[in-house]
């Protein structure tokens, strides 16, 4: 079945490191392809997101592009903060259902 | 108004007790979710309302029961739970109500609830 798998964590950064989170992902067709961030104590918000094959996401520094040739949706920064310290998801829509296939989840911290 | 609203911040409850967790959204989305969410892991799909009829039951226990009263508000009703069901609870919505490629979904800040 559909599934994502994402590095596992956690990782720990020097502020203005550049930062690589991976996630790769097997499903069948092409889904949308999303990156959720969730702070400390609160909800998932959505980060950036892929609707098709060679698109880039992009907002708040933070870009990942949709690689269907090597299955991946690597999300990146180029100078990290102390305020991106969260936990990072990828997440793609379950084919035929209104489920959120969700990856385990990367624990960032960046230290000053 | 772009966001999910969930009430209460923080619940404690006992094991006997009869609570329930508020959601709300007015951005018009047609479709809504409860997920549970246990510390260090991604958030579980729990059930999901499609035009305001339940569509999806992800095997949850009866001692949760979902209602939607209608399309803005999504209710999540507690009732005998056990300390294992201590979690943050999240509600989401999303744009259609039937299944699509591109239905991203919004999420609220969720309910801490803590079961003694």
């Amino acid at each position: 079945g559909d599934s994502v798998t994402q590095m596992e964590g956690p990782v720990t950064l020097s502020e203005e490191a550049f930062l690589t989170i991976n996630c790769t992902y097997t499903a069948t067709g092409y889904p949308s392809l999303f990156w959720y961030v969730q702070y400390p104590g609160e909800g998932l918000q959505l980060l950036l997101k892929a609707t098709k094959a060679d698109d880039k996401g992009s907002n708040k520094g933070f870009e990942a592009t949709y690689r269907k040739e090597t299955t991946s949706f690597h999300l990146e920064k180029g100078s990290v903060q102390v305020s991106d310290s969260a936990v990072y998801f990828c997440a793609l829509p379950l084919q035929g259902a209104q489920k959120l296939v969700f990856g385990q989840g990367t624990r960032l911290t960046i230290n000053p | 108004d772009t966001e999910v609203t969930q009430t209460p911040k923080h619940l404690v409850m006992g094991m006997t007790n009869k609570k329930s967790l508020k959601c709300e959204q007015h951005m018009g989305h047609r479709a809504m979710y409860w997920y549970k969410q246990k510390a260090k892991k991604p958030p579980e799909l729990m059930f999901v309302y499609s035009y305001e009829k339940l569509s999806i039951n992800e095997s949850v226990p009866s001692r949760f029961s979902p209602e939607c009263p209608n399309s803005s508000l999504l209710n999540l009703h507690l009732h005998a739970l056990q300390p294992e069901d201590s979690a943050l609870y999240l509600c989401a919505s999303s744009q259609r109500g039937q299944a699509s490629l591109y239905n991203e979904q919004f999420f609220g800040p969720g309910t801490r609830l803590t079961v003694l």
